[in-house]
């Protein structure tokens, strides 16, 4: 079955340094989403990409989607520590709308 | 998005009971999900509940052990059966609406069984 692998599975940095966390699937996704999940709280949907080589950006967050629609990745710049968490990239899979959760990385955030 | 309440938020439990976690959309969704997370790790989806039907599970997850219910389009039961203490974890249901492929989840139930 699909499988969605994510790396590093966890970013240690010092606020103001940049993280990314990369995305890859052993399928070609439809799209791919992104989600945070915050120390104790339940995942929150960040964004949607669809199309191929797309890129989005919210703020210090960038998005892209692989040209080939098989990875993805998060960029934040200058890390705060209102972005600890988990981040998760998931996709599409199997029938039905129900999603394959990468393993996610967790960063957390000296100050 | 839409907005999910989930109860319990946590619960201890005896091995060899069960609990049943209740979930309510404030507005209807097309599709509702189950998935459990052990701490620090990702989501497994157990299964999809479907409306007026049996639910559908994934590859290691029974209804005899997870039965489901889903009795109309914004609410939704996972009942966590004879449970041991390897059935520790948190308990996550999610929702989406209309044609929509975001994903938003309740507030989760940590489950602690002793």
């Amino acid at each position: 079955g699909q499988q969605v692998m994510q790396i590093p599975q966890y970013q240690h940095v010092q606020e103001g340094e940049d993280f990314t966390t990369y995305c890859n699937s052993s399928t070609t996704l439809s799209n791919i989403q992104w989600y945070k999940q915050r120390p104790g709280g339940h995942p929150v949907f960040l964004i949607q990409l669809v199309k191929s080589g797309e890129v989005k950006k919210q703020k210090r967050l960038t998005f892209q989607f692989g040209e080939a629609k098989k990875n993805s990745s998060l960029h934040i710049t200058a890390t705060q520590t209102t972005d600890v968490g988990t981040y998760f990239c998931a996709g599409p899979g199997g029938s039905g709308s129900r999603l394959t959760f990468g393993e996610g990385t967790q960063l957390t955030v000296n100050p | 998005s839409a907005v999910i309440s989930q109860k319990p938020s946590r619960d201890i439990c005896q091995r060899g009971t069960s609990l049943t976690i209740q979930c309510q959309v404030d507005s209807q969704v097309t599709m509702m999900f189950w998935y459990r997370q052990q701490p620090g790790q990702s989501l497994t989806l157990i299964a999809t509940a479907n409306q007026g039907s049996e639910a559908t599970y994934e590859s290691g997850f029974v209804i005899d052990k997870f039965p489901i219910s889903r009795p109309n389009l914004t609410f939704s039961t996972l009942t966590v059966s004879n449970m041991s203490p390897e059935d520790s974890s948190i308990y996550l249901c999610s929702g989406l609406r209309g044609g929509n492929t975001e994903a938003f989840f309740g507030q989760g139930t940590r489950l602690t069984v002793v």
